[in-house]
């Protein structure tokens, strides 16, 4: 079964304060997402990725970087948090191949508050 | 650019009722279609997946019709049970790999 680790999964933090979210799948899947989650919007797409040092942009990535240092391994990065991104955070991965249902495969989630 | 609307929730359903939660998605590309579901404290999981138009795809007596011709990807269940209390997404992927989901409908299922 995918496996998907994000870290930390409880972040408190002050208004312009530097956060980094980690996500980790140990599946060789080509696909990562982040997604954040807010009541009445559903899950919203940041950014995504196919493969190391690839990024692409999401529906929502203003005031958020990402970076996909190997296939394993998705950062969010918020340089200078705003209370306005107080979320909760969802990673995923996902295979392109044929073989697979192409669903996406979830952690569970980086809950973050700014202050 | 690509969108996905549903039914706004909570949905307040008795044991033994049927349930529809309407979907409806916007792109210019050929999608494949998601139903997820969600439990509390969870990430979301698949529920089941159609790719093709016109056809239909089920999983747990849940099931949808991917209806081309009027963009939706309606769920539905005859008969739910308390355990199927849970937040559910339609989802659509496009040929880049990029996936969009809807804002979520809450299940809400009383014995």
């Amino acid at each position: 079964e995918a496996a998907v680790t994000q870290s930390p999964r409880n972040k408190v933090t002050v208004t312009g304060g530097n956060v980094t979210l980690s996500c980790r799948q140990t599946n060789s899947h080509n696909y990562m997402y982040w997604y954040r989650q807010d009541t009445g919007h559903g899950l919203r797409l940041i950014h995504y990725s196919y493969g190391a040092g690839n990024l692409q942009i999401g529906d929502v990535p203003d005031g958020y970087k990402a970076t996909r240092t190997t296939q394993e391994d998705f950062f969010l990065l918020l340089e200078l948090a705003s209370p306005s991104q107080t979320s909760l955070y969802f990673c995923a991965s996902s295979d392109a191949t044929g073989g697979d249902t192409g669903q996406l495969y979830f952690g569970e989630g980086s809950k973050l508050t700014v202050l | 650019g690509d969108s996905v609307t549903q039914t706004e929730g909570p949905v307040t359903l008795s044991e033994g009722t049927s349930l529809t939660v309407n979907c409806s998605y916007e792109t210019k590309q050929y999608p494949t279609l998601f139903w997820y579901v969600q439990y509390p404290g969870e990430g979301p999981q698949l529920l089941f997946k159609v790719p093709k138009a016109n056809e239909k795809g089920s999983n747990r007596g849940f099931e949808a019709t991917y209806n081309k011709e009027a963009t939706s990807f309606h769920l539905q269940k005859a008969s739910v049970q308390e355990s199927d209390s849970a937040v559910y997404y339609c989802a659509l992927r496009t040929g880049g790999y990029k996936v969009v989901f809807g804002s979520g409908t809450r299940l809400l299922v009383s014995p």
